[in-house]
C-alpha cells in the first residue's frame, strides 16, 4: 500500500485565494517532498522537508511537517490560474537508498 | 531540465510481448528509477537502482525486470506484457549528496499500451 494519502483528492478554488493540501503518512521517514506535475508531463521537485525540520518556505509556498501526527501541508499562497496541476507527496526513508514512495496526489484547479 | 531521457515515449504492443524501456541520464546520478502511473494510484515504485548492477523490488515488481549495466542506463523489461501493464511509466534519478537524500528528477514518461 502507499505510504503518502494526500487529502483533499481534488480542490477548485479562485486566483487569488490560497490553497491547502494535505498528506499523512505510515511509517518513519527520514524526509518528505512535495512534487507537481502538470497534465501529461513529468513530475517536478518543489520542497524538500526533513524529518527535523518543522516548517519550510519557498516562494509561494509554505510546507509543514508534524512527525508525531505524521503529516504535512502545503499552502500555495495568491494562487495563480498556472497553479493548475496535480500535487504529490512523497516520503523518504532513512537508509532506504534515496527511495521515494508516493501518495495519489491532490488535483488542484485554480480558476481564473 | 535534468538530463533524462526515456525512450520510447509512446509504444502499443500486444499481449504476451517482451517489452524493454530505456532511460538514459547524462547527470551521473548513483540512483535510478522505474514508477508506473496509473488514475487513482499516484506513482509506484517498480524497481530501483542504487549503483551499477545493485538493484531491487519496489512496490510493484512482479512481471517487472530490470537492469544497469552503466552508471547512465536503467532498463525496465515487461518480460511478457499483460493489459494490466498498459500505463505510464516514469524514470526518476537522484543522488545523496554528503549522506543526505536530495529530490528526484524525473524524465518525460512512456506511454505503454498493451493490447
Amino acid at each position: 500500500s502507499q505510504q503518502g494519502e494526500e487529502d483533499p483528492q481534488a480542490l477548485s478554488i479562485q486566483e487569488g485565494e490560497n490553497a491547502t493540501m494535505n498528506c499523512s503518512y505510515k511509517t518513519s521517514i527520514n524526509n518528505l517532498q512535495w512534487y507537481r506535475q502538470n497534465s501529461g508531463r513529468g513530475l517536478v521537485h518543489l520542497i524538500l522537508i526533513r524529518s527535523n525540520e518543522r516548517e519550510k518556505h519557498s516562494g509561494r509556498l509554505r510546507v509543514t511537517l508534524d512527525t508525531s501526527k505524521k503529516s504535512s501541508s502545503l499552502l500555495i499562497t495568491a494562487s495563480r490560474a498556472a497553479d493548475t496541476a496535480s500535487y504529490f507527496c512523497a516520503t523518504g526513508f532513512s537508509g532506504g537508498y534515496n527511495k521515494l514512495i508516493f501518495g495519489a496526489g491532490t488535483r488542484l484547479a485554480v480558476h481564473p | 531540465d535534468a538530463g533524462i531521457t526515456q525512450s520510447p515515449r509512446h509504444k502499443v504492443t500486444e499481449t504476451g510481448t517482451p517489452v524493454t524501456l530505456r532511460c538514459h541520464q547524462t547527470e551521473n546520478h548513483r540512483y535510478m528509477y522505474w514508477y508506473r502511473q496509473d488514475p487513482g494510484h499516484g506513482l509506484r515504485l517498480i524497481h530501483y537502482s542504487y549503483g551499477v548492477k545493485d538493484t531491487d523490488k519496489g512496490e510493484v515488481s512482479d512481471g517487472y525486470s530490470v537492469s544497469r549495466s552503466k552508471t547512465e542506463d536503467f532498463l525496465l523489461t515487461l518480460e511478457s506484457a499483460t493489459s494490466s501493464q498498459t500505463s505510464v511509466y516514469f524514470c526518476a534519478i537522484s543522488e545523496n549528496e554528503r549522506g543526505r537524500d536530495t529530490e528526484a528528477f524525473f524524465g518525460q514518461g512512456t506511454r505503454l499500451t498493451v493490447v
